[in-house]
């Protein structure tokens, strides 16, 4: 099955700054999603992106399906941004089954 | 409000008791997903379920494990004679109400063994 690459593992920003996010799949990717797992351990949907360029407020999306990769971007970190980012796609096709990368865990600092 | 209610959202138990975690979708949905999270790793996929039917389990998903989803709505997730590595956040989820694909995940039940 898919194998799902994300990095940076870690990241710390001062308020305010920008970062961008990526993830790297071994295979084709499908119904690619990314997640924000807030310190309660609540996974939120922030994009769900099989393709192209998406935007919501400070959060913006692009998924290159064609060359396996997708990249969050956060302008003008604030410290509720802190968390776990996830990306997810499908494992193959023919399956509804979503793998989920390790994270990327985001620290912002006031 | 994510539409998926899970309960209990902590359980403590000894090893070798059996667990049982509950999961109600708010909206009717064809799939259910089942993923279990450890400490410091991304969900890793249980099973899903298309109505009543499972129709994929992982082989994280031992013996000691059993999912059900009796009417297509809500989800049942039993441990058997669970064990300390059985520690872990165990979330559900389901596609939102348009059922474009994307997942909307339960708060999560968190299971301590001792």
């Amino acid at each position: 099955g898919i194998q799902v690459e994300q990095s940076p593992p870690d990241l710390i920003l001062q308020e305010g700054a920008n970062s961008t996010l990526r993830c790297n799949f071994s295979d084709s990717v499908n119904n690619l999603q990314w997640f924000h797992q807030n310190p309660w351990g609540q996974l939120i949907n922030l994009f769900y992106i099989p393709s192209g360029t998406k935007q919501n407020g400070r959060l913006s999306a692009t998924t290159v399906a064609t060359e396996r990769y997708s990249l969050l971007y956060i302008s003008s970190s604030q410290t509720t941004d802190s968390g776990v980012y996830f990306c997810a796609s499908l494992s193959g096709s023919g399956t509804y089954k979503y793998i989920f990368g390790t994270g990327t865990r985001l620290k912002v600092l006031a | 409000d994510t539409g998926v209610s899970q309960d209990p959202r902590h359980k403590i138990t000894k090893r070798g008791q059996n667990v049982t975690f509950r999961c109600d979708p708010i909206s009717e949905h064809n799939r259910l997903y089942w993923y279990r999270q450890t400490l410091g790793q991304g969900p890793e996929f249980l099973t899903y379920f298309q109505n009543e039917a499972q129709l994929e389990k992982s082989r994280l998903l031992s013996d000691r494990f059993s999912a059900e989803r009796p009417k297509g709505s809500f989800s049942t997730l039993e441990i058997q004679r669970t064990e300390q590595g059985d520690s872990a956040m165990y979330l559900c989820a389901t596609p939102g109400q348009a059922n474009t694909g994307e997942l909307f995940f339960g708060e999560g039940s968190r299971l301590t063994v001792l």
